[in-house]
């Protein structure tokens, strides 16, 4: 079954203990990315990855970084995390022509 | 830069139709889309149009494209309680992968 995988799913955490989101998908995507989704403002992509060890910023990059060392795996790191950052954060990944984009769960993250 | 606009509340009756707009701002857009989201859950894929389409309908389901206004739509028939969720609109351009999201409009039926 296609999946994406994010861990954790729920994190309440104090101004910056740094802290990392996992993301694991099994459909073999290149392509993978970062959303965080806020009331009123929809998705927004964080960061995004074409392939192994290319990353690049999206919309709203500050404060986060992301690694991309294998295929499979796309951990999003929050060195110093703030309130502001408090949100639900969403991995997907895709590939060919539709571009259809499959989801994780989220993780909602709260920053205290 | 691209943008993608709709309203963010629509309410209607068990059994009725609904009809969630979007407005999308890129004219090179390649493929829309519309996205569902369950209380608790990532978003999934409901439909998709290709640009170079004015309408497409799946079951209950029909979207309508106009490009001309850059606007489009997501009408459910017979709209069931199951219906209820957040909706989103989406957009892809001619380049990469990178999808634009509007806010989302989340849709209440009232039994």
């Amino acid at each position: 079954e296609a999946q994406v995988t994010q861990n954790p799913r729920y994190l309440i955490t104090v101004t910056g203990k740094k802290l990392t989101v996992t993301c694991s998908q099994n459909m073999n995507h290149e392509y993978m990315s970062w959303y965080r989704q806020d009331p009123g403002l929809g998705l927004r992509q964080i960061y995004y990855s074409m392939n192994v060890e290319v990353t690049d910023k999206g919309d709203v990059p500050e404060g986060y970084k992301v690694s991309r060392k294998e295929k499979r795996n796309f951990p999003l790191i929050l060195e110093s995390p703030s309130p502001n950052q408090t949100s639900l954060y969403f991995c997907a990944t895709t590939e060919g022509p539709t571009g259809e984009l499959f989801f994780g769960e989220g993780s909602r993250l709260t920053v205290l | 830069g691209e943008d993608v606009e709709q309203s963010l509340f629509l309410s209607v009756r068990e059994g009725d139709s609904s009809v969630i707009n979007c407005t999308y701002t890129d004219s090179s857009s390649t493929y829309l889309y519309w996205y569902k989201q369950e209380p608790g859950a990532g978003l999934q894929l409901l439909t998709y149009i290709f640009s170079n389409m004015d309408m497409k309908q799946d079951q209950r389901l029909t979207v309508l494209l106009n490009k001309k206004d850059k606007h489009l739509s997501l009408r459910i028939a017979d709209t069931q309680t199951g219906d209820s969720a957040i909706y989103f609109c989406a957009e892809k351009g001619t380049g990469g992968f990178k999808t634009i999201f509007g806010a989302g409009t989340r849709l209440f039926v009232k039994a």
